[in-house]
């Protein structure tokens, strides 16, 4: 098993450009979620989804966007990209029932 | 708001000393108590899981909850500089069968030879 992969590890955006993250896992989890970790700050959920076709909002969803077409994916979108969204973006996901959440290596964004 | 807080540290240690990590949270409801390890640069990985008052043990690991002072902490015994990295702590509560943990910010750790 892979366990959860993100694509890319490093990104330069301009201020208005748009771009996607990809996540993957192949453990067939239930649950997937989206965080946001600024430095020295902890993990801020930005959006989780249940299950295919299901998608929901997190504490930091502005900005942001979310699609869950199959179990493996769930890629995130940001729009018109601003300074602010520059983080460390990190993917998780879940099987149902289980406590563990397992991460994804992570994306590095920066936005100038 | 829910809330959990952590010293973000530095806690700095001696190699075989026990280190003393805490966070505090605000929501009373909260059943379900997680420490993760991130190492600089890395994703988070979870070491501690607890649910009910009291102590747990795992290898040099000790998670200790106490839900009525609202107050989770995480012991590492015979500390080892390999323990060096930022600790998290998240809580959740069961949200219709969602678990939406929510993160402290992380408590700094140096464990020095």
């Amino acid at each position: 098993n892979a366990g959860v992969t993100q694509t890319p590890k490093f990104r330069i955006l301009k201020i208005g450009q748009s771009m996607t993250l990809q996540c993957a896992q192949d453990m067939n989890h239930n649950y997937m979620y989206w965080y946001r970790q600024d430095p020295g700050m902890g993990l801020k959920l930005i959006y989780y989804s249940v299950g295919a076709g299901i998608t929901d909002k997190g504490e930091v969803p502005n900005g942001y966007n979310v699609s869950r077409s199959t179990t493996e994916d769930f890629p995130l979108r940001l729009e018109l990209a601003a300074p602010s969204q520059t983080s460390v973006y990190f993917c998780a996901s879940r099987l149902a029932g289980a406590d563990t959440q397992y991460f994804g290596p992570g994306t590095r964004l920066t936005v100038l | 708001q829910k809330e959990v807080e952590q010293n973000s540290g530095p806690l700095s240690v001696p190699e075989g000393a026990i280190a003393s990590l805490n966070c505090t949270y605000s929501d009373r409801g909260s059943q379900s108590f997680f420490w993760y390890r991130q190492y600089s640069g890395k994703s988070p990985e979870l070491i501690m899981s607890i649910y009910s008052n009291g102590d747990k043990e795992d290898g040099r690991f000790t998670a200790q909850l106490n839900k009525a002072s609202q107050y989770v902490s995480l012991l590492i015994r015979d500390s080892q500089p390999s323990d060096s990295a930022t600790y998290l702590c998240a809580v959740s509560r069961d949200q219709g069968g969602s678990y939406i943990p929510t993160f402290g910010r992380g408590t700094s750790l140096i464990v020095h030879p």
